[in-house]
């Protein structure tokens, strides 16, 4: 059982190149967010997918788009990446119930030149 | 809207001190309430949650927090620090609507002296 996982650990990126950032999670659960983490800012949501078949934005999700490929993956692709995306990103799931937990990948640390 | 706050960006402790973490958050209903602690390199581990009931609750490693709805306020607490609790603590706030959009406050960085 790995959890939620996220590909790849690091990336380097020109301005104006894109990308995708995987993640995956083998614990069945409905719904999936994706955060990015600035110093001093805590983790801000970009976008979740509440259930299979659905995405939504979150807080920031400008420069950013999402697809929920089944209901283990869900991607984050930046289509022209700026260095204002220079972040951590992290992957999350949860079963999809009000009150239970989000469980974390181990992230991904991006930077935009 | 939800909000949090932890007022102290970073927290120096002695190896073996007690230790507490300020969360206060606004929030229009009770809220559900998180603490999630980050390792360096690492995603974030929950550390307890709460949700209803008891105003304090216990953790994983040792770690209590207590809700005070008067104070808007969920503080976190460990009677004594080890070197292993040297890490990025987070508070967050769960929202009422069933897809879990948390609001994560800014952290707070605690570093453990010997």
């Amino acid at each position: 059982n790995a959890g939620v996982t996220q590909t790849p650990k690091f990336q380097v990126l020109k301005t104006g190149q894109s990308m995708t950032l995987q993640c995956a999670q083998d614990m069945n659960h409905n719904s999936m967010y994706w955060y990015r983490q600035d110093p001093g800012m805590g983790l801000r949501l970009i976008y979740y997918s509440a259930s299979e078949g659905t995405t939504d934005k979150g807080e920031v999700p400008n420069g950013y788009n999402v697809s929920r490929l089944n209901k283990r993956e869900f991607s984050l692709r930046l289509e022209s990446a700026a260095p204002s995306q220079t972040s951590v990103y992290f992957c999350a799931s949860r079963i999809g119930q009000r009150t239970d937990t989000q469980y974390f990948g181990p992230g991904t640390r991006l930077t935009v030149l | 809207a939800q909000s949090v706050t932890q007022p102290d960006i970073h927290i120096t402790v002695s190896e073996g001190a007690s230790l507490e973490l300020r969360c206060n958050y606004s929030y229009g209903a009770t809220p559900y309430l998180f603490w999630y602690v980050q390792s360096p390199g690492q995603g974030l581990q929950l550390l307890l949650k709460y949700f209803s009931g008891d105003t304090l609750v216990q953790g994983i490693k040792g770690f209590e927090a207590e809700f005070k709805r008067s104070q808007s306020s969920f503080n976190l607490r460990k009677p004594s620090v080890h070197w292993s609790d040297a890490a990025e603590y987070f508070c967050a706030v769960g929202g009422t609507d069933s897809w879990g959009k948390f609001q994560f406050g800014a952290g707070t960085q605690v570093v453990v002296t010997p």
